[in-house]
This record gives structure tokens, sequence and C-alpha cells, in this order.
């Protein structure tokens, strides 16, 4: 059980596009979903966090303009880079968490490359 | 106070042995301390998590040992196998916050050697 999906696991694309990826808890419902950006050999960045329904709390130097997230029912969350270039690219990675008590669980993450 | 520090950043094993990973926390309002494994190119999966309430916890061959006076736990893993190789992220959060955001270490990369 707990398992949450990320899509796509790859994107390659030019700068100045905007990319969407897709975080999905597949046998739960998530009340909670968080974005990660790992940049190699480094430890999770935390983004921002989304409550279903709510606008999502961004942490302190992430620009909310940049990184939209949409958190528009409770098994789906979206994080859209917008007019992306060569510094967006990482690994992005969304995990989610059914409520208070419970852990949260991890996507299998997105490589974004913006060439 | 927000922080957590781990170590060591890389740690090399013997088949057979035993692998152990260190973090210390500052903020005592933290009450959930998860371990998470990541193999490359994929996302962390929980790996075994420990409360404040008890001193030690043990799931197969991983064991967390916690010291709240001393503000610091450990990852344990007995019996280490070549498949353990992945890089352990220490983490710890206040399970009823509002967010419950964790609190990551900087992670430690594990090779154990055949």
């Amino acid at each position: 059980g707990a398992v949450v999906s990320q899509h796509p696991s790859w994107v390659i694309c030019k700068s100045g596009t905007s990319v969407k990826i897709e975080c999905r808890s597949l046998d739960f419902q998530a009340t909670t979903m968080f974005w990660y950006r790992q940049f190699p050999k480094q430890s999770l960045m935390l983004m921002a966090t989304s409550n279903e329904g709510s606008k999502a709390t961004y942490e302190q130097g992430v620009e909310k303009d940049k990184f939209l997230i949409n958190h528009a029912s409770l098994t789906l969350s979206t994080l859209t880079v917008t007019s992306a270039h060569p510094e967006d690219s990482s690994f992005y990675i969304c995990s989610a968490r059914e409520d208070g008590d419970q852990p949260q669980h991890f996507g299998d993450g997105t490589r974004l490359s913006i060439l | 106070q927000q922080q957590v520090k781990q170590s060591p950043q890389s740690l090399i094993v013997q088949k057979g042995g035993i692998s152990i990973i260190n973090c210390a926390y500052e903020n005592t309002a933290f009450d959930y301390f998860p371990w998470y494994q990541q193999f490359p190119g994929k996302g962390p999966a929980l790996l075994i998590a420990i409360r404040p309430d008890v001193s030690e916890k043990k799931e197969g061959r991983f064991t967390i040992s916690f010291n709240k006076s001393a503000k610091q736990f450990s990852l344990h893993i007995m019996d280490s196998q070549p498949g353990d190789s992945a890089t352990y992220f220490c983490a710890a959060s206040r399970r009823m916050s509002n967010t419950g955001k964790l609190i990551f270490g900087q992670g430690t990369t594990l090779q154990v050697k055949p």
C-alpha cells in the first residue's frame, strides 16, 4: 500500500517552455502533498507544501510564480515549472501524506533537463 | 534549531558487517524520526521510523536506536548486503503540526563490498 506515482519520470525540453509534473496517490487520499528538489549527491530540499483545496505554502527562496503548484483533489497534485531555463534542471520529487499521523510516501521523481 | 546533522557522509562496509549511521537534532519538539533509503534515480523509500517514547525499534536487519536526552538517533544495518548499497537519509518532524514537514539530514552514501 501507500503508493505514490509521479509522471513523467524524465522530460527534456527547450528553454522557455513550461513543464507540468503530476503526482498521484494511488491507494490513499493525500491530505497533504510536498514537492522537493534534489541536486546530485545532495539532500532533498523542500520547495512547497500543499493541502487539498488550499494554496500551496512555499519555502523561503522558492519563486511561487516560477513553480506553480495545484492540489485540486485528494489524489492529485501538479507542479508546473513555468518558462523553464537550464538552471531549473534538477530532480523533482513529490511526496504525499494521508493525515498527520501517517508517514510521507515518495514518488520516484522526475528528471527535468532544460536545453 | 531546525537542522538535522547526519554522519558520516559516506561509508564502506564489507558484506556481513554492521553499518551505522548517526543523526543529531536540536529541536525538542520533533516527535517523529524516519529513515529513508534512496537508490540512484529513484525517490526515497521509508525504511523504518521511531517515535521518542521508545529507545529502540527493530525491523528485520534494520534497527533504530534513539537517545532522547542526547537528541541523537542512529540506524544500524546488521549483516549488510551489497543490495543495501544506497543513500540513506534520516529525518525529523512534528507529526501533528499543520505541515508535517520533514527536516532531512545531509545523507550517507553506503557501499557494501561483496
